[in-house]
């Protein structure tokens, strides 16, 4: 079936520094990514979707600066969160479409900012 | 939109027994459903999904059923097991693009007693 790879699975990083999450679709070409955050016992949220070649479109409330996407092939796209401070630590998830194949999600990213 | 403050609901069975989660979504447009099983530290896996033209679709012990007058979707697990114990999300897909974006639901905690 589809697999997607999300990583890494865990991440610690200071204050005022940036982290790459990378998503790869691993043998299906994704024609749309998506990013969602999710707090501790809460729902998943979406941030916003991505198609390949073009500028995602974020959701209300998204700042596009700090959570930078890039979805620079079928298989590939990064979340790279700027600037992290404390209240960006949470559970970063994507998840790939390939038109009518569904929807596969990624394990998962647990973002700790120290 | 969120709630903020309140708890995940809760479901407490006896392994062996049924298992009926619920969820009520709010977009009348929606046309694609789908149920998630989340464990902690992971991302979500798929469990059934139903679309608007039905509303009842069975899988390997699962049941799903869509009532689109009042909105209401729910998960039906039959013989529950340890193994069940899990956080439980439907999502809505609102229609217009095939596999567009996905809406999360609140989700419900399942907790199976052996």
């Amino acid at each position: 079936g589809a697999v997607v790879s999300q990583h890494p699975s865990r991440v610690i990083c200071k204050s005022g520094t940036s982290v790459k999450i990378e998503c790869r679709s691993l043998d299906f070409q994704a024609t749309t990514m998506f990013w969602y955050r999710q707090f501790p016992k809460k729902s998943l949220m979406l941030m916003a979707t991505s198609n390949e070649g073009s500028k995602a479109t974020y959701e209300q409330g998204v700042e596009k600066d700090k959570f930078l996407i890039n979805h620079a092939s079928l298989t590939l796209s990064t979340l790279t969160v700027t600037s992290a401070h404390p209240e960006d630590s949470s559970f970063y998830i994507c998840s790939a479409s390939q038109g009518t194949r569904g929807y596969t999600f990624g394990s998962g990213t647990r973002l700790t900012v120290v | 939109g969120e709630s903020v403050g309140l708890h995940l609901p809760t479901l407490s069975v006896q392994e062996g027994d049924n298992s009926i989660i619920n969820c009520a979504y709010s977009n009348s447009a929606s046309d694609y459903f789908i149920w998630y099983k989340q464990e902690s530290g992971k991302g979500p896996q798929f469990i059934i999904d139903i679309r608007s033209n039905m509303d009842k679709r069975q899988g390997q012990r699962v049941t799903v059923l869509l009532n689109k007058t009042v909105k209401h979707l729910s998960l039906q697990i039959a013989a529950t097991q340890p193994g069940d114990s899990a956080v439980y999300f439907c999502a809505e897909n609102a229609g217009g693009t095939s596999y567009g974006k996905l809406t999360f639901g609140q989700g419900t905690i399942l907790t199976v007693h052996p």
